[in-house]
């Protein structure tokens, strides 16, 4: 299949570790948060999502955690896998007149080591 | 499978060729999004409808490019004549009314010669 993370930040972990992945996001109106995971020849999938009133949220092995002060936000993924191989993206979401559309980071590509 | 459908996967066009696109979103979701996803980037929003109204287009979404939703179910994106920068994968999500999440279709690769 097609590579989607060509020319993106790459962060290489042995598998078992723990993953850090950051985002830096643009709007200081955005209220929503969301990162995806996108396995290359396939669409974006939801992981975990949190709102803008709160720090940190976790899910499954996932955490996500965000500071507004500085804009930024960040995935955590514990014991990685190797079918945690994949490009995620930040997504931030400024609630606007009853809509949302969603604004996506650059990504970054996780390679997990075997 | 009960998620989002796309259809083509894949289309490959001449430049100046129209070609048209299919969503079908996940049953009784009312919002639908169409995004363009190019290497190495993020998607990025084109358009949304709530049910059949198209209630938000970005600026990247020139006058060759058209997207309806008349039944507010399925929903098609037209490219008229298109052009060598058109290449790109198109996505679609769709998500229920009360909620911001979106769920994504597996996406049609367009490449136009």
């Amino acid at each position: 299949g097609e590579s989607v993370g060509l020319h993106l930040p790459t962060l290489s972990v042995q598998e078992g570790d723990n993953s850090i992945i950051n985002c830096a996001y643009s709007n200081s109106a955005s209220d929503y948060f969301i990162w995806y995971k996108q396995e290359s020849g396939k669409g974006p999938q939801f992981i975990i999502d949190i709102r803008s009133n709160m720090d940190k949220r976790q899910g499954q092995r996932v955490t996500v955690l965000l500071n507004k002060t500085v804009k930024h936000l960040s995935l955590q993924i514990a014991a990685t896998q190797p079918g945690d191989s994949a490009v995620y993206f930040c997504a931030e979401i400024p609630y606007s007149g009853g809509y949302q559309k969603v604004t996506f980071g650059t990504g970054t590509k996780l390679q997990v080591i075997p | 499978d009960t998620g989002v459908s796309q259809d083509p996967r894949h289309k490959i066009t001449k430049r100046g060729q129209n070609v048209t696109f299919r969503c079908d979103p996940i049953s009784e979701h009312n919002r639908l999004y169409w995004y363009r996803q190019t290497l190495g980037q993020g998607p990025e929003f084109l358009t949304y409808f709530q049910n059949e109204a198209q209630l938000e287009k970005s600026r990247l979404l020139s006058d060759r490019f058209s997207a309806e939703r008349p039944k507010g179910s399925f929903s098609t994106l037209e490219i008229q004549r298109t052009e060598q920068g058109d290449s790109a994968m198109y996505l679609c999500a769709s998500g229920p009314g009360g909620t911001d999440t979106q769920y994504f279709g597996p996406g049609t690769r367009l490449t136009v010669l």
